[in-house]
């Protein structure tokens, strides 16, 4: 069974703190991406990674930044966490090179900051 | 820029009948892909369509059906006889392969309550 998996599914953290929120898969997929989920704006692109090492910015990569060290394991840094951070983040997979191949998806995190 | 325009406001649909979720998408990319995900309360992601562009014929997957119209830059999803379990939010999402890109963008979503 393919899987997504997030360290966390409850996060609470205080502003300005370092905060990571990791993502495994086990599908030998190239691609990982994050979004972030808010109400009423949908899934919102923050970094995506292609390979080891790669990464693009998304739509709103402000206020973030990725790590990408392994093939299996996507992280995603805030810097200084902020309360406008406070927000649904999930991680996606998928294969590369290909229009056909769907992301697949973590059950996500919700963070909370205080 | 928003590249996936989903704005219909919540839907109550009755349960058994059959309901028409729009998208319409803006590339310029020749090669992309359309994919349509159900979230339930629960919230996990389930992937349940594919369009590819170069597709002729509309998708299908059991109850779900695209509406798939490239010209017009639209990509509806029906579902036809609508069960409770049918309640949730629905997005839309698009790749574009442009520069070898396998960027995901996704709209804001429709929701939609199937009533009894």
């Amino acid at each position: 069974d393919v899987k997504v998996t997030q360290s966390s599914r409850y996060l609470v953290k205080r502003t300005g703190e370092k905060v990571f929120l990791e993502c495994v898969q086990d599908m030998d997929h190239e691609n990982m991406f994050w979004y972030r989920q808010d109400p009423g704006l949908g899934l919102r692109l923050i970094y995506f990674s292609y390979d080891v090492k790669m990464k693009e910015k998304g739509d709103i990569p402000e206020g973030y930044s990725v790590s990408r060290e392994k093939k299996e394991r996507f992280s995603l840094i805030l810097e200084s966490a902020s309360t406008n951070q406070t927000s649904m983040y999930l991680c996606a997979s998928s294969l590369a090179d290909s229009r056909h191949t769907e992301a697949f998806f973590g059950q996500g995190t919700r963070l909370t900051v205080v | 820029a928003q590249k996936i325009t989903q704005t219909q406001p919540g839907m109550f649909v009755q349960e058994k009948e059959a309901v028409t979720l729009d998208c319409t998408y803006d590339t310029s990319d020749p090669s992309y892909g359309l994919f349509w995900y159900k979230q339930p309360s629960s919230g996990e992601m389930i992937f349940l369509i594919y369009q590819g562009s170069y597709d002729q014929q509309n998708a299908t997957e059991g109850r779900y059906s695209l509406n798939f119209q490239k010209a017009r830059k639209s990509a509806n999803l029906v579902i036809s006889a609508s069960q409770l379990g049918d309640s949730a939010m629905y997005f839309c999402a698009m790749r574009e392969l442009r520069y070898g890109n396998n960027r995901l963008a996704f709209g804001k979503g429709n929701q939609v309550v199937v009533i009894p």
